[in-house]
């Protein structure tokens, strides 16, 4: 158990909707990473947060948005779905210093119809 | 800029055979630190191996070991006598920690292996 939780599992919505996708992460740890993995492909890098802040931004789509809150846990917002958002989408953590290995939520899988 | 190859994609090998996963990567700094992970079929993400700069004494644990060379920018993965729970997407990641809290990680593509019974 990497100590990240990730809510819900699965969900499955229709194009055009919106969804909301939940972080909480490790016990001390600061920073919080979202990453986007479609079917059989690599990590796309989506955004990371440092207590609250935002820090980095990778291949994060407009309709996609991002929030870490005062007690650390983060969401990301997903509207007006399309298709090609069926992904996996995982959320990760570390105490935000270069040697600190991220770790890793079960992940969210979401299918748009 | 951080980049991380991973060049081989896909790798088969039959049961109890050794096979190394290469990785090579690429920064500026002379502070960074090397990671490894693995995806099993279930899909999480398992932290296996981190490695700093300064260290490049290579690392055994069990069947696992790892080749850290500076001289050529690569951090190697073997499994010696893999086994069919090997089976499994393994990537490698680059971290390099900026001021302020900031620790950038760039992964590689990943090798998914496969270990035929």
């Amino acid at each position: 158990d990497s100590g990240v939780t990730q809510t819900p599992k699965h969900l499955i919505t229709a194009t055009g909707q919106r969804v909301t996708l939940r972080c909480s992460p490790r016990s001390g740890d600061l920073s919080v990473y979202w990453y986007q993995q479609s079917l059989d492909q690599g990590l796309q890098f989506l955004i990371q947060y440092y207590n609250g802040e935002e820090r980095a931004k990778g291949n994060i789509l407009e309709r996609f948005s991002a929030q870490q809150f005062p007690d650390l846990h983060s969401e990301l917002n997903l509207s007006s779905l399309e298709l090609g958002d069926s992904a996996l989408y995982f959320c990760a953590s570390s105490v935000g210093t270069g040697n600190s290995p991220l770790h890793f939520g079960n992940g969210t899988r979401l299918t748009v119809t | 800029a951080q980049k991380v190859t991973q060049a081989q994609t896909e790798i088969s090998v039959v049961e109890k055979e050794d096979v190394t996963l290469d990785c090579v990567y690429e920064t500026r700094d002379t502070t960074y630190y090397l990671f490894w992970y693995k995806q099993p079929p279930s899909g999480e993400l398992v932290f296996l191996i981190r490695r700093n700069s300064f260290d490049e004494q290579n690392e055994i644990s069990g069947r696992y070991s790892w080749n850290f060379q500076k001289s050529t920018s690569s951090f190697n993965f073997t499994i010696t006598a893999s086994q069919v729970v090997d089976s499994a997407v393994y990537f490698c990641a680059l971290s390099e920690s900026y001021s302020g809290g900031y620790q950038k990680v760039t992964f590689g593509t990943g090798t998914k292996l496969q270990v035929i019974p």
